[in-house]
């Protein structure tokens, strides 16, 4: 059974400050590692698909960087806006996606 | 909008009775995916589907099956339900079999209440 795991759980940030959070995955067998952004009663949003190590991808404020020898992913939001609350999914991609339980993100205005 | 549609939007039903939740894939995505996440748990792989065949599975049950039509869209029927059955169930689509490195397209999900 793949593990896939997402730290922390949840998250307050002040607006207009800058975080960062965690995902593990197995080292081993390593294909993708997909990132989604998931706003409450909408669905998940396809953020970045990383499949090289030392891959960095940047989307606005948002960017990834990606460690397949030891296994973890960080997500950095910079500058957080209210409009960054969501749960921030990963999951690793090897034929079929495992998705980790997420990061809930709430920005305080 | 990520293009994928889902139906119904919201479903109760009850213990023991059959329901069938539908997905229409973006256009030209050949393979769809089907999840389901429940309470504290992460998005679950049901089973994938492309161009019609059953192309891999996961974690569904013997009560629940799947079929992708020539028009590519596909139906998820759930039979026997259970209260453990109530869910967010989401359908994904990709141009191509994921292999894990296609971005998969998301719909809103149905969400199902078993009383």
């Amino acid at each position: 059974i793949l593990n896939v795991e997402q730290s922390p759980q949840s998250l307050h940030v002040q607006e207009g400050d800058s975080t960062n959070f965690t995902c593990s995955f197995p080292s081993s067998n390593f294909y993708a590692l997909h990132w989604y952004r998931w706003e409450t009663a909408k669905s998940p949003e396809a953020l970045f698909v990383m499949t090289l190590n030392g891959d960095e991808k940047k989307k606005g404020r948002i960017s990834a960087t990606l460690n397949t020898k030891e296994g973890y992913s960080y997500l950095y939001i910079k500058g957080s806006q209210p409009e960054d609350s969501a749960t921030y999914l990963c999951a690793f991609g090897n034929e079929k996606l495992t998705f980790g339980t997420g990061t809930r993100l709430t920005i305080i205005p | 909008d990520s293009g994928v549609t889902q139906t119904p939007k919201h479903l109760i039903t009850a213990t023991g009775q059959r329901v069938t939740l539908r997905c229409s894939p973006r256009s030209g995505d050949l393979s769809v995916y089907w999840y389901q996440q429940s309470l504290d748990q992460g998005l679950q792989f049901l089973i994938q589907y492309y161009n019609g065949e059953e192309r891999a599975k996961g974690n569904i049950l013997e009560r629940f099956s799947a079929q992708q039509f020539p028009d590519l869209h596909s139906e998820l029927n759930l039979s026997s339900l259970e209260l453990g059955d109530s869910a967010l169930y989401f359908c994904a689509s990709s141009v191509v079999p994921s292999g894990g490195r296609e971005t998969q397209y998301f719909g809103p999900g149905t969400r199902l209440l078993v009383l």
